[in-house]
Order: structure tokens, then sequence, then C-alpha cells
């Protein structure tokens, strides 16, 4: 039971350009929403969340947008540079409920 | 910047031995968690610990499973028979708030367990 897709496992982008990444959840109940980047060899890391009662979220170049009613977010990172690269996980959770559900990521490329 | 903390990085055993994968979360934080991912798979949840007990276990973390908070600072995750299919990389990861109240859970770098 995959609550949170992440359909393309590989993604690859040229420097500079804007990358896109995609995730799908299942269940309705989730109302908050995060992205984490993780590099070979290290855990998860925190990159930016956005809350069910908000579409849009950004911090620098990373900007979160949230369709409720499609149950799909997105994560825009732009302009990508190559140290973006890295796994991208979605994660979604049921606030004070549930702990976070993880998707199984995407491989992003940053290619100079 | 406060880190969590796991050791060792790898780990070896064989099939049916028990084994201890240790972890010192970020001192003010409240809410412990281990997680797993299997080579190509997804993070999966195992288990949530909070005030020196499980709070929410998935049904993975079974009765070969437990946790611990021995002494205040580290929390341990032990499998008592392992299995092969329980070769993965374990997080460890800690929060100041419960996961509705949400900036993210700060995970450390994980933990390979290797069983052969």
């Amino acid at each position: 039971d995959q609550q949170v897709k992440q359909n393309s496992p590989s993604l690859s982008v040229q420097e500079g350009r804007i990358s896109i990444l995609n995730c799908d959840y299942t269940n309705s109940m989730f109302d908050y929403f995060l992205w984490y980047k993780k590099y070979p060899a290290e855990g998860p890391t925190f990159l930016i969340s956005i809350s069910s009662i908000k579409d849009k979220n950004e911090d620098g170049r990373f900007t979160v947008f949230l369709n409720k009613s499609a149950k799909h977010l997105s994560l825009h990172i732009v302009p990508s540079q190559p140290g973006d690269s890295a796994v991208y996980f979605c994660a979604a959770s049921s606030s004070g409920n549930t702990p976070l559900v993880f998707g199984k990521g995407t491989r992003l490329s940053v290619i100079a | 910047e406060p880190e969590v903390t796991q050791t060792p990085s790898h780990q070896v055993t064989q099939m049916g031995q028990e084994v201890i994968l240790r972890c010192v979360p970020i001192s003010n934080h409240l809410y412990f968690y281990w997680y797993r991912q299997i080579l190509g798979q997804k993070v999966e949840f195992l288990v949530s610990f909070y005030n020196n007990e499980i709070s929410e276990k998935s049904e993975i973390f079974d009765d070969q499973f437990s946790v611990e908070r021995p002494d205040g600072s580290n929390f341990t995750l032990k499998i008592r028979s392992t299995k092969l299919e329980d070769s993965a990389m374990y997080f460890c990861a800690s929060s100041e708030l419960r996961q509705g109240d949400f900036y993210g859970y700060t995970f450390g770098s994980g933990t390979r367990l290797t069983v052969v």
C-alpha cells in the first residue's frame, strides 16, 4: 500500500534549469507534506514542508506546490545546481496521529 | 548544528544473531524514531518512542524488535534473531515536537546492517 508515490525513480536536468520533482498521495488524512534530500552515506535531511492550508511554500531556490484536490505535490528547484544532485524523498503525515510516510525517492542528477 | 549520531555505520552479522543498533538523539528532542530502508525501496517507519515508551509501531516491528532508552541519552534498536531480510539501512531520527507540528525530523547517517 503505497500511500506516498514518487513515480519517477530518476530525473536528469542541466545546471541552471528548473528541476521538478513530483509526488502523489492517496491518504486524504495527510495534512503535512515534506521533502527530504539524501546524499549517499548520509541520512535524509529536511528540505522544505507545506501544510494543507497552503498551496505554495517557498524557501530560496526551493518551492513546494500542493494541489489537494489532485492529491499531488511538487518540488521546484530553480536554478538547479550540481550540488542539488541527490535522492529526494517526499513524505507526509496526518497531524499528531501518524509518523512520516515516505515515498521511494527520486534521484536527481544535475549536469554541469 | 546538532546532530543525531548512529553507531556503528556498518554491521555485518550472521543470521540468527542478535544485533543492537545505537543512536544518540539531539539532546533537547523528545520524540525518537527508527526507520529502515531496504536497498532500492522506500524509507519505512518501524517505531516511535516518547516519554520512555513506544508510542506507535508498524507491522514490521514484530516481537524480534525492541527499543530502549537505557540512560537518557542513547536510544537503541535491538533485533533478537536476525534474518536475511533484515538487511537494510537503519535510520534513527529525533524531533522536538510531535509529528504533526512540523519542521521535520533530524535523521542520523544510518547503520547499514548486513545479515549473512
